[in-house]
Parts: structure tokens; C-alpha cells; sequence
């Protein structure tokens, strides 16, 4: 079974200032996307990026980016700029992107992580 | 209003009653999903459906059912509702894999 692991509970980050934010995945699967999902206290769960693993490049949403590292399975979050509504729990989720089973379009979450950003 | 919603937003019930939680998208998405989360866990799938009466359990399907006889439709019951159910439950749709939307939750408290 696949597994998300989110080892940081919880994280800080002065306004204007960059923050990494850590996942690790297991998987013996090679055809998978993965997301960073996130849920500001109105607990609204809103996609902030996806990453397919066929794709080499890093996909990259304005001020987010992420470090995808397939071989250590491992996909981070960066937040360039921080801002105060970026404060939220912060969860990566992975998908199959192979059609058909019974896998196909679910997600397994990890446990989040709770940023704080400090004005 | 376009999008996917849950009713009631808020539930108190008592142990042993059953509750039944709504789910509504106007998308049309194939895809339909319930999940669960709690403090330490994450999101939890409970159950979820590839079209119309197609469902199949997530991760923690005990004590709840659902039904999928119309597309924009998911509800989930809780037949006999225990303390351990109390939770914040969210609903979900997609059409694309993994771009699941999310409905605003529905906080449900068992006493």
C-alpha cells in the first residue's frame, strides 16, 4: 500500500521569507502524480500543485515550487515570499495515473503540516 | 451555484442514531469521494464512486454506507452512529485524476 509521510507537524516562516515544506511517499508503482493540497483555517481544501512522475521538471506555481525527487521519493514544497493567507495545513497527496483498477483516481493523504506566518 | 456543497454544515446526534451526510456537485465529474479527517490522520478515504452506482470502500469503511443512483449525488449514512465517528467529513469530486474538489465539510459531533 502507498503511504505519505509528512514528518514536519508544524512550521513558521517570517512573512516576505521562504519555507520548505517536507514529503516523503512509498511506492512500487512508476506511473503517479502527486499534490500539495492546502486548508487555511475556513477548512476549504484547495489544490495548490501537481506533479506528474514522468515528468522531469518541477512544476512550479507562482510562488510555489517543488523539488521533486523521484529515486528518494521525496516532493517538497517551497513558498517563495511567504504571505500572512498563506498560513494554513499543508497536505501532499498521491495518486495512480494508470487507468483502470481500482486505485485509479484516489488519493492517499499525508498527515499535514500546520504553517504559521509571523508578520 | 456551480460547484459541490455538503449539508448540514454542523450535526450533533446521539449514539446509535443514524445520520445520513449530503453531497451535491453540479460538475458532472465521474468521480465521487468521502473522506474523514482527524487530528493526527490526515484525510482518511472512506468510500468512494467511479459513476453512477459504482461504489467501492476506501480506507475506513466501517459503519458507513453509501449510494450513488444519480451522478451529482454521494450521500453517506452512518447506520448506527458511535463516539469514534465524530470527526470532520469532507466530500469530494473529479473528473481529471487527482484534481479532486472539495466540498466546505461538515463537522458532525456523536454524543
Amino acid at each position: 500500500a502507498q503511504t505519505v509521510t509528512q514528518s514536519q507537524p508544524e512550521m513558521s516562516v517570517q512573512e516576505a521569507e521562504t519555507v520548505t515544506l517536507s514529503c516523503t511517499y512509498d511506492t512500487s508503482e512508476s506511473d503517479y502524480y502527486l499534490f500539495w493540497y492546502k486548508q487555511p483555517p475556513s477548512r476549504q481544501m484547495i489544490l495548490v500543485i501537481r506533479q506528474e512522475a514522468y515528468k522531469q521538471q518541477n512544476a512550479t506555481e507562482n510562488r510555489f515550487s517543488v523539488n521533486f525527487q523521484k529515486a528518494a521519493k521525496s516532493f517538497s514544497l517551497k513558498i517563495s515570499d511567504s504571505q500572512l493567507g498563506d498560513a494554513a495545513m499543508y497536505f501532499c497527496a498521491y495518486g495512480l495515473l494508470r487507468a483502470g483498477g481500482t486505485s485509479y483516481g484516489k488519493l492517499t493523504f499525508g498527515q499535514g503540516t500546520i504553517l504559521t506566518v509571523h508578520p | 451555484d456551480a460547484g459541490i456543497t455538503q449539508s448540514p454544515r454542523y450535526k450533533i446526534t446521539e449514539t446509535g442514531r443514524q445520520v445520513t451526510l449530503m453531497c451535491h456537485q453540479t460538475w458532472s465529474h465521474s468521480y465521487m469521494f468521502w473522506y474523514r479527517q482527524d487530528l493526527g490522520h490526515g484525510l482518511r478515504l472512506i468510500y468512494y464512486s467511479a459513476a453512477a452506482d459504482i461504489t467501492d470502500k476506501g480506507e475506513v469503511p466501517d459503519g458507513y454506507v453509501v449510494s450513488r443512483s444519480k451522478t451529482e449525488n454521494f450521500p453517506l449514512t452512518l447506520e448506527s452512529a458511535t463516539r469514534s465517528q465524530t470527526s470532520v467529513y469532507f466530500c469530494a469530486s473529479s473528473e481529471i485524476p487527482g484534481e479532486q474538489y472539495f466540498g466546505p465539510g461538515t463537522r458532525l459531533t456523536v454524543t
